[in-house]
């Protein structure tokens, strides 16, 4: 069963860093390019970043770019998000996605999400 | 950046009636569109990928149609368990991008 766990979210100021893991199980990673997908309180959802299998191509939202960096460790079966100069904006549920099919950007599954607050 | 424009924002129907929910997208993006449904206080869950493949455990009353520009989901017989929001995404081009979302209520 694939598994997808995030963590990492929490209350940080405005300006503040925060780094969002998502630890993946029941499947080959390394094959699966993967996302994170952000959710504001009582929104919708909108796409963040997107990272290919091995790694060397990311993509970015245009209101995180600059600011968030999205890696993988294959190793360790792990997925990452690096969010800095955050704003209140950024408040939102994280959630980290895996592709239905190897490189398709079809969310399947996808995690529970983590809670980030930026808020002084 | 492709803006998919779903209607009617809120669709108020009882259990055993039909629901056709519309995505419109301000450019063509072939057949790269997927359908999601999200309850409270879940994730979102894929419902149909390329315009009109239902994804694995999908029940057949989920269908998906469109090409182009207009894509319509269809749910033939409403269960109690298919109010819910759902959303329409593309994949055609960067950045990815998500429909507004609509709501199906029960009436």
């Amino acid at each position: 069963e694939v598994q997808l766990l995030e963590s990492g979210g929490g209350l940080v100021q405005p300006g503040g860093s925060l780094r969002l893991s998502c630890a993946a199980s029941g499947f080959t990673f390394i094959n699966y390019a993967m996302s994170w997908v952000r959710q504001a309180p009582g929104r919708g959802l909108e796409w963040v970043s997107g990272i290919s299998g091995s790694g060397d191509r990311t993509y970015y939202a245009d209101s995180v770019k600059g600011r968030f960096t999205m890696s993988r460790d294959n190793s360790k079966n792990t997925l990452y998000l690096q969010m800095n100069s955050l704003r209140a904006e950024d408040t939102a549920v994280y959630y980290c996605a895996k592709a239905l099919e190897l490189s398709s950007y079809w969310f399947d599954p996808w995690g529970q999400g983590t809670l980030v607050t930026v808020s002084s | 950046e492709i803006v998919l424009t779903q209607s009617p924002a809120t669709l108020s129907l009882s259990p055993g009636e039909r629901a056709t929910l519309s995505c419109r997208a301000s450019q063509s993006v072939g057949s790269y569109l997927a359908w999601y449904q999200q309850k409270p206080g879940q994730a979102p869950r894929l419902l149909i990928y390329d315009a009109s493949n239902r994804a694995t455990g999908i029940p057949a009353r989920f269908s998906g149609s469109g090409s182009g520009t207009d894509f319509t989901l269809t749910i033939s017989s409403l269960e109690p368990e298919d109010f819910a929001v759902y959303y329409c995404q593309q994949r055609s081009d960067w950045p990815l991008t998500f429909g507004q979302g609509t709501r199906l209520e029960i009436k």
